[in-house]
């Protein structure tokens, strides 16, 4: 099955409108990262986050390893934040696993 | 910033034939990765390489073979390339096998 489950699979905001994207993992894990691919389609890491909250200006991270979740909160959002947001969690094996995404178009 | 090309961006190839796709990286970094992402899905790991003239089997290797020949380069080779194999193809490294990976622009590849 799925290890990695993103929720929403996509999501249309109006500019300004806040965001809750959300990543559940089925299996214990070290730690996750957030990525954001643009349309283009390179990937941008935006947290490596082992656990904890991490905020980067609109971004904030928040990760509970104990309950195999972790959630990225976009804050005023803006027209240049659509794009696909990854999720991926990383073994002590040191491979990633991915998430299928969140697509995220924000409308002016 | 963390480095990380590829070559070529994009290719066409025809089923049967053999393809060689390059991901150089300078970023001092001992892990590589190659990842293959079929559209409206994440990335999955193909092979990777934690030390030069060393390649592990990732997730999903069937198909595929990896080279790495120095550090700062990463090969993965499809000897008989076949339909199902068109996607875009991610290389990455990393310092250590927990840290950050850090993306190249990837290659498009169509097999016809």
């Amino acid at each position: 099955g799925q290890q990695v489950q993103q929720s929403p699979a996509s999501l249309v905001l109006q500019e300004g409108e806040n965001a809750e994207l959300q990543c559940n993992f089925s299996t214990s894990l070290n730690s996750m990262q957030w990525f954001y691919q643009r349309p283009g389609g390179s990937l941008v890491s935006l947290f490596y986050n082992p656990s904890g909250t991490k905020q980067s200006g609109r971004l904030t991270s928040t990760t509970v390893i104990k309950e195999r979740r972790s959630s990225l909160h976009i804050s005023s959002s803006q027209t240049t934040d659509s794009g696909t947001y990854l999720c991926a969690y990383n073994t002590n094996t040191g491979k990633l696993t991915f998430g299928d995404g969140t697509v995220l178009t924000v409308k002016p | 910033e963390a480095a990380v090309t590829q070559s070529p961006r994009s290719k066409v190839a025809v089923t049967g034939g053999k393809v060689t796709l390059s991901c150089h990286q300078t970023n001092n970094h001992d892990y590589m990765y190659w990842y293959r992402q079929d559209t409206g899905h994440g990335l999955r790991l193909i092979h990777y390489s934690y030390v030069a003239d060393s390649t592990e089997k990732g997730d999903i290797p069937d198909g595929y073979k990896a080279s790495r020949p120095s550090q700062e380069n990463f090969s993965l080779i499809l000897e008989l390339a076949s339909l199902s194999q068109t996607a875009v193809y991610f290389c990455a490294s990393s310092a250590g096998g927990e840290d950050t990976q850090y993306f190249g622009p990837g290659t498009r590849l169509l097999v016809l």
